[in-house]
């Protein structure tokens, strides 16, 4: 069964920590996305990567970085975090269009 | 780019009634449009998906349809069960584009 894995379902962090949610992918997929989702504002895109060390922005990637060192792996990286950021965060990957996401990380920042 | 509204945002039916969200896109390219459900503690999981050459599309009790006219397109869901209870997405790309994906659709099936 193909899978989008990520490595916390529950995060607590203090303000100012660096944080990284890692998500990792079994299907060989080119294409991966991190997206945010809040309370009526729907699924909400940071960051996505079309290849290994490549990024592109999405439409909320401030306060966000990435990295994609392996083909496998997509990290999001809250470089300072802020209470604003607490937020359910979910990764997709895809070949095509049909994405597989994880089942989420749901991030609280105190 | 693509803009996708769904509507409503929240609906509430009873067990065995039928359920239908609309969507409606911008980009009158879209070529291919999905619908994910997502389950309480879960992420979305794709459900069904409709491609532009094709009007409607059915998999048991859940349905969609597509209208490139009017640029809009529908889940409908029939004979509705409690564990039909969840947020769905729609979602618009076009030639294996990103998917925009529209705001969501709580869905709450009494019993």
């Amino acid at each position: 069964d193909v899978k989008v894995t990520q490595s916390s379902r529950y995060l607590v962090k203090r303000t100012g920590e660096k944080v990284f949610l890692e998500c990792v992918q079994d299907m060989d997929h080119e294409n991966m996305f991190w997206y945010r989702q809040d309370p009526g504002l729907g699924l909400r895109l940071i960051y996505f990567s079309y290849d290994v060390k490549m990024k592109e922005k999405g439409d909320i990637p401030e306060g966000y970085s990435v990295s994609r060192e392996k083909k496998e792996r997509f990290s999001l990286i809250l470089e300072s975090a802020s209470t604003n950021q607490t937020s359910m965060y979910l990764c997709a990957s895809t070949a095509r269009v049909d994405y597989t996401f994880g089942s989420g990380t749901r991030l609280t920042v105190v | 780019g693509e803009n996708v509204e769904q509507h409503p945002s929240t609906l509430s039916v009873q067990e065995g009634d039928s359920a239908v969200i609309k969507c409606t896109y911008s980009d009158s390219a879209s070529n291919y449009f999905p619908w994910y459900k997502q389950e309480l503690g879960k992420g979305p999981q794709l459900i069904i998906d409709i491609r532009s050459n094709v009007g409607e599309k059915k998999d048991q009790r859940i349905a969609v349809t597509l209208n490139k006219t009017a640029k809009h397109f529908s889940l409908h869901i029939t004979e509705t069960q409690p564990e039909d209870s969840a947020v769905y997405f729609c979602a618009a790309s076009y030639a294996g584009n990103m998917l925009t994906f529209g705001g969501g659709t709580r869905l709450m099936v009494k019993p």
